[in-house]
């Protein structure tokens, strides 16, 4: 078990650009979510799949955020024409959901900075 | 609608002193409950969670919380303070029947030496 990781852990990039993270959850875990978090506040929930299927959307994610999983294992979250509101921490997680209370685990997260 | 109420944005306590940090949910059905830390530029780590089990729940680095219906409370405590527990507490609650994970706004604990 190596964890959930996150790529890249920081994202410097400019108004108007896109960017793409990637997630790697736990191997086993068929559940995956993103989060987005601001200073000072807890995570926000962004969209979360089942193995490949998007199945939830929160109205946070705009027109500009598009977010994958094609083969069930890892996800990427693209952001497109980033404004300087996208600024925050990207997390994502993963569980496993099969009984049980389906408790997360967190990445590293990946800081975003739009300038 | 499910969400979390953190009270105290900031927390500071003596090293070797009690740590409280409360947390009130509002569910209309029975609810999961978690607590998680985060580090600085770090992601968040589960410290404990009910599941509608044991009340009293224990979690790592000698924390427990204790589910309390009647109050909705889900209060994390800690008997006695380490400089390394100095870090953002998150606590999260889940609906037994829902998907998404509510967060409150967190709690800073600074541990003076």
């Amino acid at each position: 078990d190596t964890g959930v990781s996150q790529d890249p852990r920081h994202k410097i990039t400019k108004r108007g650009q896109n960017v793409t993270f990637r997630c790697d959850p736990i191997s086993e875990h068929n559940r995956l979510y993103w989060y987005r978090q601001t200073l000072g506040q807890g995570p926000e929930f962004l969209t979360y799949f089942q193995n490949e299927a998007q199945l939830e959307k929160s109205r946070l994610l705009s027109d500009r955020f598009s977010a994958e999983r094609p083969k069930g294992s890892f996800s990427t979250l693209e952001i497109q024409r980033t404004e300087q509101g996208d600024s925050a921490m990207y997390l994502c997680a993963s569980s496993l959901v099969g009984g049980g209370a389906y408790e997360q685990y967190f990445g590293p997260g990946t800081r975003l900075t739009v300038t | 609608a499910q969400s979390v109420t953190q009270l105290g944005s900031h927390v500071s306590v003596s090293e070797g002193a009690l740590v409280l940090l409360r947390c009130n949910y509002s569910s209309s059905v029975p609810p999961y409950l978690f607590w998680y830390v985060q580090y600085p530029n770090q992601g968040l780590q589960l410290l404990l969670k009910y599941t509608s089990a044991a009340t009293l729940v224990k979690g790592i680095n000698g924390f427990e919380a204790e589910f309390k219906k009647s109050e909705t409370s889900f209060h994390l405590t800690k008997p006695s303070a380490h400089m390394s527990d100095a870090a953002e507490y998150f606590c999260a609650v889940r609906i037994n029947t829902g998907n998404q994970f509510y967060f409150g706004t967190g709690t800073s604990l600074t541990v003076i030496p």
